[in-house]
C-alpha cells in the first residue's frame, strides 16, 4: 500500500512569514510529486508540480524534492491570509495510469 | 479553469436507492477519475477511465461502477446507495504530456444518503 503522510496541523504562521509543508512517501519509485491547495468548500486546484530533486520555485511557491530521504516540501513565502487552506500533497502512484495517491493534507492558518 | 462540470452539485437520497453522478469534460483528456473525499481519509480513488470503455477499479471501489461511453463523459453509479457512502466526490481529468500527468479537478458533488 502506497502512502503519503502529512501532518493535518493546523500550522498557523503570521502573514509575511514563511509557511513550510513537509510530506513524506512511501514509495521509492515514485517520480512526480504534486501540490494542490483547497479550499474549504471548494475543490483541489494544482499549485505546482515537481519532478527532480532538488528546488522548484514560481512565484512565492517553491517545492523541494528529496527523492532519498523520501520528502517533498512546499514553503510558501510572504504568506497572505488569502493562503489559508488546506494543502494537499500526491504522488504519483502508477505511471502507466497516471494515478495519484494524495495524503491527507495539512491545514495552513495564516493570521493578519 | 479546465473545463470540467459535475452533475448534480447536491443530492440527497435515501438508502437503497440507485444514484448516477455525471462528470463532463471540454479538455478532450485521455484519462478521467472519481475520488471520493472524507475527513480523516483525504482523496481515495473510486475508479478510473484511460479510454472509452476502458476503466479498472481504484482504491474504494466496492458498491460502485462507472461508465465511459464518450470521451468528454465518466459516469459514477452507486448501485444501492449506503449512508457510508455519504461523501463529496470529486472527478479528475489527465493528459499526458511534457507536463506529466497533473490532475486537474471538477467542482464536486455533495452526496448525502439518509
Amino acid at each position: 500500500q502506497k502512502e503519503v503522510e502529512q501532518n493535518s496541523g493546523p500550522l498557523s504562521v503570521p502573514e509575511g512569514a514563511i509557511a513550510s509543508l513537509n510530506c513524506t512517501y512511501s514509495d521509492r519509485g515514485s517520480q512526480s510529486f504534486f501540490w494542490y491547495r483547497q479550499y474549504s468548500g471548494k475543490s483541489p486546484e494544482l499549485i505546482m508540480f515537481i519532478y527532480s530533486n532538488g528546488d522548484k520555485e514560481d512565484g512565492r511557491f517553491t517545492a523541494q524534492l528529496n527523492k532519498a530521504s523520501q520528502y517533498v516540501s512546499l514553503l510558501i513565502r510572504d504568506s497572505q491570509p488569502s493562503d489559508s487552506a488546506t494543502y494537499l500533497c500526491a504522488v504519483e502512484a502508477d505511471t502507466g495510469f497516471q494515478k495519484l495517491v494524495f495524503g491527507t493534507g495539512t491545514r495552513l492558518l495564516v493570521s493578519p | 479553469d479546465a473545463g470540467i462540470t459535475q452533475s448534480p452539485r447536491h443530492k440527497v437520497t435515501e438508502t437503497g436507492t440507485p444514484v448516477t453522478l455525471r462528470c463532463h469534460q471540454t479538455e478532450n483528456h485521455r484519462y478521467m477519475y472519481w475520488y471520493r473525499q472524507d475527513p480523516g481519509h483525504g482523496l481515495r480513488l473510486i475508479h478510473y477511465s484511460y479510454g472509452v470503455k476502458d476503466t479498472d477499479k481504484g482504491e474504494v471501489s466496492d458498491g460502485y461502477s462507472v461508465s465511459r461511453s464518450k470521451t468528454e463523459d465518466f459516469l459514477l453509479t452507486l448501485e444501492s446507495a449506503t449512508s457510508s457512502q455519504t461523501s463529496v466526490y470529486f472527478c479528475a481529468i489527465s493528459e499526458s504530456g511534457t507536463g506529466g500527468n497533473e490532475q486537474f479537478f471538477g467542482p464536486g458533488t455533495r452526496l448525502t444518503v439518509l
